[in-house]
C-alpha cells in the first residue's frame, strides 16, 4: 500500500513553454502533498505543500506564479511550470501523507524535466 | 527552524564492513526522525523512522538507528553492509505537527564487492 505514482517520468520541453506534472496517491487518500526539487548531487529542497481543496503554501524562494499548484482532489495535485527555463531544469519529486500513520510522506518516483 | 546535517558525504565501504552514517538536527521541540534510501534510478523509500518510545529503533533491510536526545543525533547504522546496498541515504526530520519535512544533504554510499 501507500503508493505514490508522477507522470511523466521525464519530459523535455522548449524554453517558454509550459509543462504539467501529475502526483497521484493510488491507494489512500492525501490531505497533504508536498513538492520537492532536487539539484545534481544535492537533498531533496521543499518547494511548497498543498492540502487538498486549499491554496498551496510555498517556501521562501519559490515563486508561486511560476510554479502552479492545484490540489484539486485527495488523490491528485499537479504542478505547472509556467514559462519554463533552462535553469528549470531539475528532478521534481512529490510526496504524500494521508490521514493514517502519522507525519509519514511516501514519496512519488520523481518527473525529470529538462528544458531546452 | 530545523535543519539536519549529514557529515559525511560520501562513504566508500568493503562488503561486510560496518557502517554507521551521521546526522544530527537542529530543532527545539518534540521530533520525528526518519532515514530514506534512494538505489540509483529509484526513488526515495523509508528505511525507518521514530516517531516515540525505544530510541532504538529497526528497519528494513537490516538497518538500525538510535535517536539520542542529548546529543540531537539520529545516526544509521548497519553490522554488514551488501553490494546492495550502495545508494544514498537522506536522514530527514519533521516538527511534531509532521508539517514539513526537512531533508540532510544525503550521503553517498559505495560498497565495494
Amino acid at each position: 500500500g501507500a503508493v505514490v505514482s508522477q507522470h511523466p517520468s521525464r519530459v523535455i520541453c522548449k524554453s517558454g513553454t509550459s509543462v504539467k506534472i501529475e502526483c497521484r496517491s493510488l491507494d489512500f487518500q492525501a490531505t497533504t502533498m508536498f513538492w520537492y526539487r532536487q539539484f545534481p548531487k544535492q537533498s531533496l529542497m521543499l518547494m511548497a505543500t498543498s492540502n487538498e481543496g486549499s491554496k498551496a503554501t510555498y517556501e521562501q524562494g519559490v515563486e508561486k506564479d511560476k510554479f502552479l499548484i492545484n490540489h484539486a482532489s485527495l488523490t491528485l495535485s499537479t504542478l505547472t511550470v509556467t514559462s519554463a527555463h533552462p535553469e528549470d531544469s531539475s528532478f521534481y519529486i512529490c510526496s504524500a501523507r494521508g490521514g493514517g500513520v502519522a507525519y509519514e510522506q511516501y514519496f512519488g518516483p520523481g518527473t525529470r524535466l529538462t528544458v531546452t | 527552524a530545523q535543519s539536519v546535517s549529514q557529515h559525511n558525504h560520501h562513504v566508500i565501504l568493503s562488503e561486510a564492513a560496518s557502517l554507521e552514517l551521521g546526522c544530527n538536527y537542529s530543532y527545539g521541540g518534540t521530533v520525528n526522525l526518519f532515514w530514506y534510501v534512494q538505489y540509483p534510478g529509484q526513488h526515495l523509500q523509508l528505511l525507518l523512522k521514530y516517531f516515540s518510545g525505544d530510541p532504538l529503533v529497526k528497519g528494513i533491510k537490516g538497518f538500525e538507528a538510535e535517536f539520542i536526545k542529548s546529543k540531537f543525533s539520529f545516526n544509521l547504522r548497519k553490522p554488514s553492509v551488501q553490494w546492495s546496498d550502495t545508494a544514498e541515504y537522506f536522514c530527514a526530520v519533521t516538527n511534531n505537527a509532521g508539517n514539513m519535512l526537512t531533508f540532510g544533504g544525503g550521503t553517498r554510499l559505495m560498497v565495494k564487492p
